[in-house]
């Protein structure tokens, strides 16, 4: 039963459009959630996070949003980049439970030129 | 500053040969995981720890096991490798925020 539902396994966009990637969650006890990059042969690094006392947080060109009553994120890449072509996970996890992640299976974003 | 360090980068194994994927970190972070990355699947938890002498199980623990000798050292073992253990492995720590650090990863092929 997955926890973190990212249901589009690929997104296409083109470059200087909005890219929105989508993460749903089934457990509401979730209080932190995070957005992963990961770009082929490489691990996955951190981009972005929102606790779930707000409702939005921006950082340059990325933005996440989150909707508790929906139970479900959103990231926001404005304006995408042909760099920004990677593989984006959502991650939740519960506090105190020692930082245990638990991912999605991922959406793999292309931005085209 | 190396982060977070993964050896081997790649390995082909034998069914029934073991071996030890080591992870290194040099941030002083208390928490250290494994994870796999199949296609399709996204990461999945085998084993975690809290600090130096502990472990404990993730999601999918059978047919590996951990070690925590050291702070800085969270080593993955497979004491008999089955096709079905072909995967990326990622080893990541963490800061008390939860933000994770990860390896490059390890590509282990069983055949």
């Amino acid at each position: 039963d997955q926890q973190v539902k990212q249901n589009s396994p690929s997104l296409s966009v083109q470059e200087g459009r909005i890219s929105i990637l989508n993460c749903d969650y089934t457990n509401s006890m979730f209080d932190y959630f995070l957005w992963y990059k990961k770009y082929p042969a490489e691990g996955p690094t951190f981009l972005i996070s929102i606790s779930s006392i707000k409702d939005k947080n921006e950082d340059g060109r990325f933005t996440v949003f989150l909707n508790k009553s929906a139970k479900h994120l959103s990231l926001h890449i404005v304006p995408s980049q042909p760099g920004d072509s990677a593989v984006y996970f959502c991650a939740a996890s519960v506090r105190g439970s020692q930082g245990n992640l638990i991912f999605g299976k991922g959406t793999k974003l292309s931005v085209k030129p | 500053n190396a982060g977070v360090t993964q050896t081997p980068k790649f390995r082909v194994l034998k069914t029934g040969q073991s071996m030890t994927l080591l992870c290194a970190q040099d941030m002083n972070h208390e928490y250290m995981y494994w994870y796999r990355q199949d296609p399709g699947m996204g990461l999945r938890l085998i084993h975690y720890s809290v600090g130096e002498g502990t472990t404990a199980k993730g999601e999918v623990p059978d047919g590996y096991n951990v070690s925590r000798l050291k702070k800085q050292n969270f080593l993955l073992g497979l004491e008999s490798a089955a096709p079905s253990q072909t995967s990326v492995y990622f080893c990541a720590s963490v800061t008390g925020v939860t933000e994770a650090f990860f390896g490059q990863g390890t590509r282990l092929t069983v055949v």
